[in-house]
């Protein structure tokens, strides 16, 4: 295992098609966590799982946004009806059940989104 | 809320000086503090934590304390490499499950 990955590593857009990234977490972790990052900023947290539950959303995901963990493993975050300002870095990170404050996550290289 | 502060701006230092990155907190409770680095074109690593009051994180040369009376947790390395020329954030978590991060700082180390 090579740590998390996701794909795609770039995404071009136009404005109001959806969009669709996948995340594949390191394999043994429990948890799994989506942030946004735009430019000149820290990353800002969205949503995360533990298992295939989506157990809290941030005030920044919009309706629409979704985000799915079927069986607990992969995960995809969807972009519907793209604006220009979804336009980022989109993050994806993994840890084990004992949470973030005892060991930090892990984190993918991102999806840089562009809404053109 | 739970925020983080960092000192504003890019940092430019000649490779072996000495490094200071200022990170201070808001939080409830007794969060754990985290020091993320992002090389150019990777993603986010851990650097180094600490999960209580006065814990030192050290990793890679680099080093952070936790104070929590002053609630800061400054970076600091010894002597830099040009290899080290990466943004650096700092970031919390007080137990559910959310990191927060500072804005970051592009640390630029010039030979």
């Amino acid at each position: 295992d090579t740590g998390v990955s996701q794909d795609p590593r770039h995404k071009i857009t136009k404005r109001g098609q959806n969009v669709t990234f996948r995340c594949d977490p390191i394999s043994e972790h429990n948890r799994l966590y989506w942030y946004r990052q735009t430019l000149g900023q820290g990353p800002e947290f969205l949503t995360y799982f533990q298992n295939e539950a989506q157990l809290e959303k941030s005030r920044l995901l919009s309706d629409r946004f979704s985000a799915e963990r079927p069986k607990g493993s992969f995960s995809t975050l969807e972009i519907q009806r793209t604006e220009q300002g979804d336009s980022a870095m989109y993050l994806c990170a993994s840890s084990l059940a004992m949470g973030q404050g005892a060991q930090g996550a892990f984190f993918g290289q991102g999806t840089r989104l562009t809404v053109v | 809320g739970n925020s983080v502060t960092q000192m504003e701006g890019p940092v430019t230092l000649s490779e072996e000086a000495f490094l200071t990155i200022n990170c201070t907190y808001t939080a409830t409770g007794y969060p754990s503090l985290f020091w993320y680095v992002q090389y150019p074109g990777e993603g986010l690593q851990l650097l180094l934590k600490a999960t209580k009051a006065d814990d030192k994180g050290s990793n890679k040369g680099f080093e952070a304390t936790y104070r929590k009376e002053t609630t800061s947790f400054h970076l600091e390395k010894g002597s830099v490499q040009v290899s080290d020329s990466a943004v650096y954030f700092c970031a919390l978590s007080d137990g559910n499950n959310r990191l927060a991060f500072g804005k970051g700082n592009q640390v630029v180390v010039i030979p």
